[in-house]
């Protein structure tokens, strides 16, 4: 099984303010990775797709990177909007798995 | 826009039985595939199964595999969860979700979830 592991655990930062979000698989994973962004009390959704891709609707502030078993999602200047939960995922023909999510709060 | 409903959650025993359904409307519910996702109370995020957009593939979760059964009625734009041996472990909010892309058979991220249905296993 492919475990993905997410650092920090909780970030804390300041409106504009650049966050830095870390995912690590434990064998690579190519580049078939994602992030999701869960507020509080609502439903995930999709932010970056295979590394890099913004997926529609998301602002330029949301930049992925990576590939193998590093990746890194970076929100160049965060707004209050953008506290919530991120997980990074895996896939592979067969089913998807999560990291164990990085919270972001805004000070 | 994109909606989706889930419905049919609710408070069950161990070892009992309960189907989800989840209406989707505002885009061709037959060309994309559906998931479901799970969240357990204060936890993070478990993709439960997939099924293709033509009901071909399904793929499941090792938790899940051999207790539950994902399909669809293109039909009525409805995608189901069939989850039989309920154990306290799979008390959780569950939501359906739709695949980024359409007519793809295998399993792909997901962008946009309904709300969530609450499904509680409990004595």
């Amino acid at each position: 099984e492919n475990v993905l592991t997410q650092s920090p655990a909780t970030l804390s930062l300041s409106p504009g303010e650049r966050a830095t979000l870390s995912c690590r698989a434990s064998q690579s994973v190519r580049s078939y990775l994602a992030w999701y962004q869960q507020r509080p009390g609502q439903a995930p959704r999709l932010l970056i797709y295979d590394a890099y891709n913004r997926a529609t609707g998301i602002p330029g502030r949301f930049s992925g990177s990576g590939s193998g078993t590093d990746f890194t999602l970076t929100i160049s200047r965060l707004e209050p909007e953008d506290s919530a939960v991120y997980y990074c995922q895996q896939r592979n023909n067969w089913g998807l798995t999560f990291g164990g999510g990085t919270k972001v709060e805004i000070k | 826009q994109v909606q989706l409903v889930e419905s049919g959650g609710g408070v069950v025993q161990p070892g009992r039985s309960l189907r989800l359904s989840c209406a989707a409307s505002g885009f061709v519910f037959s060309t994309y595939g559906m998931h479901w996702v799970r969240q357990a109370p204060g936890k993070g995020l478990e993709w439960v199964a997939h099924i293709s957009y033509d009901g071909s593939n399904e793929n499941y979760a090792d938790s899940v595999k051999g207790r539950f059964t994902i399909s669809r009625d293109n039909s009525k734009n409805t995608l189901y969860l069939q989850m039989n041996s309920l154990r306290a472990e799979d008390t959780a909010v569950y939501y359906c979700a739709k695949d980024y892309v359409t007519r793809v058979l295998v399993v792909t991220y997901f962008d946009y979830c309904g709300q969530g249905t609450l499904v509680t296993v409990s004595s």
